[in-house]
């Protein structure tokens, strides 16, 4: 089944100790998300690319990059990992014409433990 | 700014009741207003999803409905099961060069007991 899949479900890493978060998608979408989740709290959204294009949202740390070698992939790396970035990280993907109807697919995302 | 409010934060309920979820949003200009179901460490999953002209939709026990000209929309569950506990988010769509920016409810968290 076509799907968004994240790598691993489960993180912890030390504070301070650089982690990638992988997603990959068989949708064949142009545009993939990623997205910082806290407890209780809203989806936010960190960044976006639209095919090879990265747009970054403005209040996004500059520990978070973000990196999409092919349209399948896409990684969030967290350089130095504090105690406050820990949460769940959600990608997401959605179609190639850009439309907003267009809806957003999201993966069953990453729990990040910062110790 | 474009905002999306839902209500109550979070809701108990007997399996077999009826419950409705709030959402009022003042994202402008509005494209689409989307429902997920996120369940417990899980990423959201898209129950419906209306455009301006469409009033109600439903999927299975799910009614959503949305009013255009008071912005606000409203998810109902009927006959309610143990596997509906999860929190139930309102998206919002906005037109913009991307295209594809949502902006989120805060998420009613629906806790169903036997």
């Amino acid at each position: 089944d076509a799907m968004v899949i994240q790598n691993p479900r489960y993180q912890v890493t030390q504070f301070g100790k650089p982690v990638t978060l992988s997603c990959s998608q068989t949708l064949n979408h142009n545009v993939m998300y990623w997205y910082q989740q806290k407890s209780s709290q809203a989806p936010k959204l960190l960044f976006h690319y639209y095919d090879k294009d990265f747009n970054n949202e403005a209040d996004t740390p500059d520990n978070f990059q973000s990196r999409r070698p092919n349209t399948s992939f896409c990684f969030l790396d967290i350089r130095s990992p504090g105690l406050g970035d820990a949460a769940m990280y959600l990608c997401a993907t959605s179609g190639r014409d850009g439309s907003s109807y267009n809806e957003q697919f999201f993966g069953p995302g990453t729990r990040l433990t910062v110790l | 700014k474009n905002q999306v409010e839902q209500s109550p934060q979070s809701l108990i309920i007997l399996e077999g009741k009826n419950c409705t979820l709030q959402c009022n949003y003042t994202v402008s200009p509005f494209s689409n207003l989307r429902w997920y179901k996120q369940d417990t460490g899980r990423g959201p999953v898209s129950l419906t999803i209306m455009t301006f002209s469409e009033n109600t939709k439903s999927n299975g026990r799910y009614t959503a409905t949305l009013d255009a000209d008071t912005k606000q929309s409203s998810l109902h569950i009927t006959a309610s099961q143990l596997s509906d506990s999860a929190s139930y988010i309102c998206v919002v769509s906005g037109r913009n060069n991307a295209g594809n920016m949502l902006t989120f409810g805060g998420g009613t968290r629906l806790m169903v007991k036997p």
